[in-house]
């Protein structure tokens, strides 16, 4: 089974910020990680995903991750963020091998890029 | 293109009333099928999913059950509801295992007062 572990709640910064949201994993296999972002009152949206290969992942709208087998971590970043990024962020975990269908999310952090 | 949806998008039901979410996808085949419930500060619960027709895998044992009467079609039932049921219901879809990316619909809130 795998767990996940958003370390932050709510992240409040300024537009054109710097930004990191954080996440931990845990698992007993190797795993695939995701984030996903969620705008209000809508369905999830796949920002970026590290399946294997190179552990620095870019993803849609400037956002990348950086996967750290030995820290169990999958962190998400921007150099600069805008007004349009607030949301909530997902980060999900998925086991690799046999016939796994499922993802693991964490609770979420809620990014408020403030002007 | 492949799309979701999902209806209605907004519900208020009473406690003991019954439920029917419905979720259906259009341009892909044999896709597999999930429920998740998100509810305020505690992420996405993974409620049920499905890898064929009648194939129904439960997550969580609850109030709710799920059906899939045809390939794209994924239903999520109550025959009375609590208000514990109360959340933001999202259908997803994939295509093979764990590496895929889901894709989920707009959402139902579901009230229940």
């Amino acid at each position: 089974a795998q767990s996940v572990t958003q370390l932050d709640s709510q992240v409040p910064v300024f537009e054109e910020a710097p930004v990191e949201l954080r996440c931990n994993y845990s698992s007993s296999v190797s795993v695939y990680l995701f984030w996903y972002v969620q705008y209000p009152n809508q369905g999830l949206q796949l920002l970026l995903k590290y399946l294997s290969g190179s552990t620095l992942v870019k993803g849609i709208n400037g956002f990348e991750a950086e996967f750290n087998k030995s820290q169990t971590s999958f962190h998400l970043r921007k150099p600069s963020v805008h007004i349009s990024d607030t949301a909530e962020y997902f980060c999900a975990v998925s086991g690799q091998g046999g016939s796994n269908y499922k993802l693991t999310f964490g609770k979420g952090t809620l990014l408020t890029v403030n002007p | 293109s492949q799309t979701i949806h999902q209806w209605p998008a907004t519900l208020v039901q009473p406690v003991g009333s019954p439920l029917s979410l419905e979720c259906t996808v259009e341009g892909t085949s044999n896709p597999n099928l999930y429920w998740y419930r998100q509810a305020a500060g505690r992420g996405l619960q993974l409620l049920f999913y499905s890898v064929g027709i009648g194939q129904i895998s439960s997550e969580v044992p609850q109030n709710l059950s799920a059906s899939r009467p045809q390939d794209r079609q994924f239903i999520l039932s109550s025959k009375k509801l609590l208000l514990s049921d109360s959340g933001f219901y999202l259908c997803a879809w994939s295509v093979g295992s764990g590496a895929d990316t889901q894709y989920f619909g707009p959402g139902t809130r579901l009230t229940v007062l």
